[in-house]
């Protein structure tokens, strides 16, 4: 495989289960994101991890739990989330590392588009 | 006012012609700027970036910065029906370090 894939493509939960989104890059990049896309929003950089080390937290909820056991995967744990929290999760890989410069060169896996009931 | 802000659209161009979108910006610093597009059900892919003032050519895209008006822009030369999708302008702050996007502007190119 190669790029940025992320598993599961589509996912229904309720406000009461947990549930984990996957990202997993073959690029062999240093800096993973996650991104959230909401309809008519701009993108919004939810965290940052730098050689599996967290460097970003943007204010985002306890409700989600990132995890990055090494610089291929990355995770995002879910649970007691919102209806309002129903988007587009967007995984991101860039080369450079993402430390003092962060780069705007990002690619970007297909995403997982999260219905919360 | 908005960090980047562009215009949501849609812009309908016929095809062949010139697509035109615009970009601006509140951060004066900021040095490197970045057009994504976004095809619709996709994720966004990097087509183009720019960190000197004036145009920078790939192609059909042509990328316009102006730092002194504080905006960038994107032409698209041709335009053909597969252009037509959502373009993201992002901008990386000089404050914070992080890539700030846009609300992206849908172009429509009619056949």
């Amino acid at each position: 495989e190669t790029g940025v894939t992320q598993t599961p493509r589509h996912l229904v939960m309720g406000m009461t289960n947990k549930k984990s989104l996957k990202c997993e890059q073959h690029l062999g990049h240093n800096a993973m994101y996650w991104y959230k896309q909401s309809a008519k929003k701009p993108l919004e950089l939810m965290f940052v991890y730098n050689f599996k080390e967290q460097t970003e937290n943007n204010s985002v909820p306890s409700r989600f739990s990132p995890e990055c056991p090494n610089s291929s995967h990355l995770f995002l744990h879910l649970h007691t989330l919102q209806p309002e929290d129903s988007a587009l999760y967007l995984c991101a890989s860039s080369q450079r590392p993402a430390g003092t410069t962060y780069t705007g060169e990002l690619f970007f896996g297909e995403g997982s588009r999260l219905t919360v009931l | 006012q908005k960090e980047v802000e562009q215009n949501s659209g849609p812009l309908s161009v016929p095809e062949g012609a010139i697509a035109s979108l615009n970009c601006t910006y509140s951060d004066r610093g900021s040095q490197s700027f970045f057009w994504y597009r976004q095809y619709s059900g996709k994720s966004p892919e990097l087509i183009m970036f720019i960190y000197s003032n004036g145009d920078k050519e790939d192609g059909r895209f042509t990328a316009q910065l102006n730092k002194a008006s504080q905006y960038v822009s994107l032409l698209i030369r041709d335009s053909q029906p597969s252009d037509s999708a959502t373009y993201l302008c992002a901008v990386v702050s000089s404050n914070t370090g992080k890539l700030i996007f846009g609300q992206g502007t849908t172009l429509q190119v009619k056949p």
